[in-house]
Parts: C-alpha cells; sequence; structure tokens
C-alpha cells in the first residue's frame, strides 16, 4: 500500500527556533514530493521536489529530497509565530493523477 | 484573483439528505480535484477530471458523484448522506496533471451529517 509518513506529529518551539520537519515515503512509481502549509483553511504550495539532493529555497523555508533513504526533509530557520500551521507533505506517482498525503505536522511557535 | 471558490463554507445535513458541493476556478486549469480530509489524517483523492467532460474516480470515490460540464466548475454531489461523510472537502485545481505543476486549493466546505 502507498504510504507517507510524517514526523514528528506536533511540535511546539519558540520564536527564532530553527526546525526540521520530516517525511518518508513509500509509493509505487514515485514521481515527486511536495510539500504544503495549511493554515485554518486551504492548504498552499510551498514545494515540489523531483530531483534528489537539490535544495530548494524561499526565504526562511527550503526543502531536500533523498530518493535514497526515500524521504524529504522540511526546514524553517528563525521561526516566527506566523509559521504556525500544519505542514502537509505530499508524494505524486507517474502515470496517476493521485497525490499521498500525510498526516501532517502540526508546528506551533510561541512567542 | 479568486483562484478556486468553494461554497457553501460550513453546511449540516440530515442522514440521507442530498446536497452539492460549488467549486469553481478562475485560472483556466483543465485539471480539477475533490479531496476530503478527516480530522488527523491526510487528504484523500475522491474524483478528478482532466478537462470538460472527462472524470475520474480517486481512492474515495463511494457515495458521491461529479460532472464537469465546463472548464471552469467541477461540483460534487452527495445523494444519501452519511455519517462516515462528516469531513471538510476541499476542491483543487492545475494547469497540468501528473502533478508536473502543484494543486491549488479552495477554503474547503466543512460539511456534518447528523
Amino acid at each position: 500500500e502507498d504510504k507517507v509518513v510524517q514526523s514528528p506529529l506536533s511540535l511546539v518551539v519558540h520564536e527564532g527556533d530553527t526546525v526540521t520537519l520530516n517525511c518518508s515515503y513509500e509509493v509505487t512509481n514515485f514521481r515527486s514530493l511536495l510539500w504544503y502549509k495549511q493554515e485554518k483553511k486551504a492548504p498552499t504550495f510551498l514545494f515540489m521536489l523531483t530531483s534528489s539532493g537539490i535544495e530548494k529555497k524561499s526565504g526562511r523555508l527550503s526543502s531536500i529530497l533523498d530518493k535514497k533513504e526515500l524521504s524529504s526533509i522540511l526546514n524553517i530557520t528563525a521561526t516566527q509565530t506566523g509559521d504556525s500551521a500544519i505542514y502537509l507533505c505530499a508524494a505524486s506517482q507517474g502515470g496517476s493523477e493521485k497525490l499521498v498525503f500525510g498526516k501532517g505536522t502540526k508546528l506551533t511557535v510561541n512567542p | 484573483n479568486a483562484g478556486v471558490t468553494q461554497t457553501p463554507k460550513f453546511r449540516i445535513l440530515k442522514i440521507g439528505q442530498s446536497m452539492t458541493l460549488q467549486c469553481a476556478q478562475d485560472m483556466n486549469h483543465n485539471y480539477m480535484y475533490w479531496y476530503r480530509q478527516d480530522p488527523g489524517m491526510g487528504l484523500k483523492l475522491i474524483y478528478y477530471s482532466v478537462g470538460a467532460g472527462i472524470t475520474d474516480k480517486g481512492e474515495v470515490p463511494n457515495g458521491y458523484n461529479v460532472s464537469r460540464s465546463t472548464t471552469e466548475d467541477f461540483p460534487l454531489r452527495l445523494e444519501l448522506a452519511a455519517p462516515s461523510q462528516t469531513s471538510v472537502y476541499f476542491c483543487a485545481s492545475s494547469l497540468q496533471g501528473g502533478s508536473n505543476q502543484p494543486q491549488h486549493f479552495g477554503d474547503g466546505t466543512r460539511l456534518s451529517i447528523l
């Protein structure tokens, strides 16, 4: 069965801390790994990773894919309260429209 | 830019009632998707469409129907609501399929079946 597992499920940090969120996947015909941020409503797209070892960056957020380890990490440096959200990881499969989502990591950043 | 618009935002239904969740996008995207998100769980694909007139089942299609008569609209219909369909429903769209481009999500419809 195809699955994506995220860890930790929940994380509480203080403003200014650096966090690393983990995502591992087991999907047939893996194509890409996507990260989304979900605040109160719609998930919003962060990164799409298809190549192993190439870091993608957007401000204080960065992510990298390791196809050998079937995993990805999402790093957030100098966290702010506005980073508080659920971070979703999803794996896509070649020849399929389905995204396999993990359960998400709930990040709480306290002032 | 409206993006993906879902209506209603909230709804309470009685068991056995039917209703249609509306989804519209103004980005001229060919691909549209319906997901459900249960508490503490990831999103599960219900149905998707690769273009007007074409729909296909996702992971959890039972109890739902869809249609795609135009590029812009992709309504989801519940015919006989059951408590197991209590969930948050998200509609999404993308320009290309096969996850070549990220999906853009609407704000969701929170549905409770009592």
